[in-house]
């Protein structure tokens, strides 16, 4: 079945260092892959997606290209601000069976940002 | 576009009690889905709806989980006889179209007591 394995938190960073946050999955077909952020109190956000190979998903200065020969979609951002803080999600979409699309998500653990002044 | 509603926010419950749940999707979409999140934990899949069909249920949705979504509008989803492992956040999703983002409600907390 799907898997999405990233990198275990807490990830603590001083304003503007660089972040990186692994994340490798395991797939059938062709899946896409997304980012999502959630901030304390919060649902769940999206921050941004990749749809094929090679594409490069970005939003609020946060990227992630997608790497199918690795099988990785790593979340890199240049200068994390205190506002970065939150949970951070890796998560891929189900093709399903039978060239049936129900596009349910599967998600990593989630890792824990802190971003101190 | 007000985004997606669950209502409520949280519910506290005895064991062996019976809770329901809303959910009002984001207008006009389609494909409507319902997860759980346990603490230090990524979201699961439960259900999946399109339209007003459920087209498909992950086994982690025992016999005492039930949902819907008559008219294809909002989602119910209700668990009867309540039991300690069923504490966790419900978050409903919705999107539109194929391959389209689905965007996620704040979630319903719920605690057993």
């Amino acid at each position: 079945g799907n898997s999405v394995t990233q990198m275990e938190g807490p990830v603590t960073l001083s304003e503007e260092a660089f972040l990186t946050i692994n994340c490798t999955y395991t797939a059938t077909g062709y899946p896409s892959l997304f980012w999502y952020v959630q901030y304390p109190g919060e649902g769940l956000q999206l921050l941004l997606k990749a749809t094929k190979a090679d594409d490069k998903g970005s939003n609020k200065g946060f990227e992630a290209t997608y790497r199918k020969e690795t099988t990785s979609f790593h979340l890199e951002k240049g200068s994390v601000q205190v506002s970065d803080s939150a949970v951070y999600f890796c998560a891929l979409s189900d093709v399903g069976n039978g060239g049936g699309s129900n596009y349910k998500l599967t998600f990593g653990k989630g890792t824990l940002l802190t971003v101190n002044p | 576009d007000t985004g997606v509603s669950q209502d409520p926010r949280h519910k506290i419950t005895k064991r062996g009690q019976n809770v329901t749940f809303r959910c009002d999707p984001i207008s006009e979409h389609n494909r409507l889905y319902w997860y759980r999140q346990t603490l230090g934990q990524g979201p699961e899949f439960l259900t999946y709806f399109q339209n007003e069909a459920q087209l498909e249920k992950s086994r982690l949705l025992s016999d005492r989980f039930s949902a819907e979504r008559p008219k294809g509008s909002f989602s119910t989803l209700e668990i009867q006889r309540t039991e300690q492992g069923d504490s966790a956040m419900y978050l409903c999703a919705s999107s539109l179209g194929l391959n389209q983002p689905q965007h996620f409600g704040d979630g319903t907390r719920l605690s057993i007591l």
